[in-house]
């Protein structure tokens, strides 16, 4: 089955210590995206890619990077997390355009923890 | 900017109907998505509007009104696997913006 992956689905680190979360897909979409659920939130994007194309809000924190080295892995960086990055992240892909349902396919989600 | 609401925590009866609503202020509009996630889960998609009316698939159906900026949800025929948090989503371009959702608790 075609599908969005997320590893690892639960990750611990420490203060200020560097994580890797990791999303790929058998989809073919263009479009991956990356979001910061906290509970009982939202879910927050904080950047996109469409195609190699990187998108990042304006609201997302120096301390979150992302890279896509092909069209089924992107890779979501945190440089030094602290205490309020403990969340869920949410993997996401979509066919890119705006002309048609084109919904987003969500991976399982990552629970970080921060101690 | 956009604005989403949506009502924090409903509860029903399983069995029963439930129309959970959704508002919103957007400078630009594509479209609507309701999504369903259960907790700790990833949200999975249940349906789309772009134009005004009601769209039917089985139990759900989703209304909108892009004059109002107002859509609703609605669950007929309620079960207990139905408790989840209900997401409303505003596409702008190929971008959605989700709401915080709507805890919807089916009891027996």
């Amino acid at each position: 089955d075609a599908m969005v992956i997320q590893n690892p689905r639960y990750q611990v680190t420490q203060f200020g210590k560097p994580v890797t979360l990791s999303c790929s897909q058998t989809l073919n979409h263009n479009v991956m995206y990356w979001y910061q659920q906290k509970s009982s939130q939202a879910p927050k994007l904080l950047f996109h890619y469409y195609d190699k194309d990187f998108n990042n809000e304006a609201d997302t924190p120096d301390n979150f990077q992302s890279r896509r080295p092909n069209t089924s892995f992107c890779f979501l960086d945190i440089r030094s997390p602290g205490l309020g990055d403990a969340a869920m992240y949410l993997c996401a892909t979509s066919r890119g355009g705006q002309g048609s349902t084109y919904e987003q396919y969500f991976g399982p989600g990552t629970r970080l923890t921060v101690t | 900017g956009q604005n989403i609401d949506q009502p924090t925590e409903m509860t029903a009866t399983e069995g029963a109907i439930v129309q959970i609503n959704c508002t919103y202020q957007t400078s630009g509009f594509n479209g609507l998505f309701w999504y369903q996630q259960h907790a700790g889960e990833a949200p999975t998609f249940l349906s789309y509007n772009v134009l005004d009316g009601l769209e039917e698939k089985g139990r759900f159906s989703s209304f909108l009104s892009r004059s109002k900026g107002y859509s609703y949800l609605l669950l007929k025929e309620l079960q207990m696997k139905d408790s989840a948090s209900y997401l409303c989503a505003v596409k702008r371009s190929y971008i959605p913006t989700f709401g915080r959702g709507t805890s919807l608790i089916v009891h027996p």
